[in-house]
């Protein structure tokens, strides 16, 4: 596709069990982030993946969260035991990530509701 | 001290001013600079890019860099009711470490 797609688009799940989001990044896009946004809130920042090299996971909030990207494009981000706290929506974004074009293009997100 | 900053506003401007968006930030070797848009329950979305000193025109919209000073700023020319929304700021550095920073943000209301 044209742009970053995300699903699902909306998850309701009950506390303690796990969820998966999935983001495909645009075509030959080299970074990918993902960012969780509470409502009002600014980007809370969680992962980035660079290219080849390790991910910055410096924004996890916790073990319970992870997230992979196989092969250089695909990129899931996995919640285990969901908290109520968890709701919010996760936003993924990918990026060139040259030294002329760093910008990020954002999927619609996924509005995660822990009941 | 935040790597960017922003007001978080609101900041309430007439239909037709110039709405003046600011962006701080404090890391020197700050490469290239980005305006977003989002709209209430959507996702963010680039409205400029920045990358030398001076001022850059799109429409509407002008951006302004001044790195000696570590300023970004975002003009809104002739504003509409439908710039309303959160502006975000967005930086990255030079060299091989290219994760953006992000403000939190501005709030932009502009009256009818």
């Amino acid at each position: 596709g044209a742009g970053v797609s995300q699903s699902p688009s909306n998850k309701v799940t009950e506390k303690g069990k796990d969820v998966e989001l999935r983001c495909d990044p645009i075509s030959g896009h080299t970074a990918l982030y993902w960012y969780r946004q509470s409502l009002g809130q600014g980007l809370e920042f969680l992962i980035y993946f660079q290219g080849n090299s390790a991910p910055d996971k410096s924004g996890l909030p916790s073990d319970r969260f992870s997230a992979e990207r196989t092969g250089g494009s695909v990129s899931t981000l996995t919640i285990q035991r969901t908290q109520q706290e968890d709701s919010a929506v996760y936003l993924c974004a990918s990026s060139l990530d040259n030294r002329m074009n760093t910008e990020a293009f954002f999927g619609q997100g996924t509005r995660l509701t822990v009941v | 001290q935040k790597e960017v900053e922003q007001n978080s506003g609101p900041l309430s401007v007439p239909e037709g001013a110039i709405a003046s968006l600011n962006c701080t930030y404090s890391d020197r070797v700050s490469q290239s600079f980005f305006w977003y848009r989002q709209y209430s329950g959507k996702s963010p979305e680039l409205i400029m890019s920045i990358y030398s000193n001076g001022d850059k025109e799109d429409g509407r919209f002008t951006a302004q860099l001044n790195k000696a000073s570590q300023y970004v700023s975002l003009l809104i020319r002739d504003s509409q009711p439908s710039d309303s929304a959160t502006y975000l700021c967005a930086v990255t550095k030079a060299g091989n470490n290219r994760k953006l920073i992000w403000g939190l943000g501005t709030s932009l209301a502009v009256n009818p």
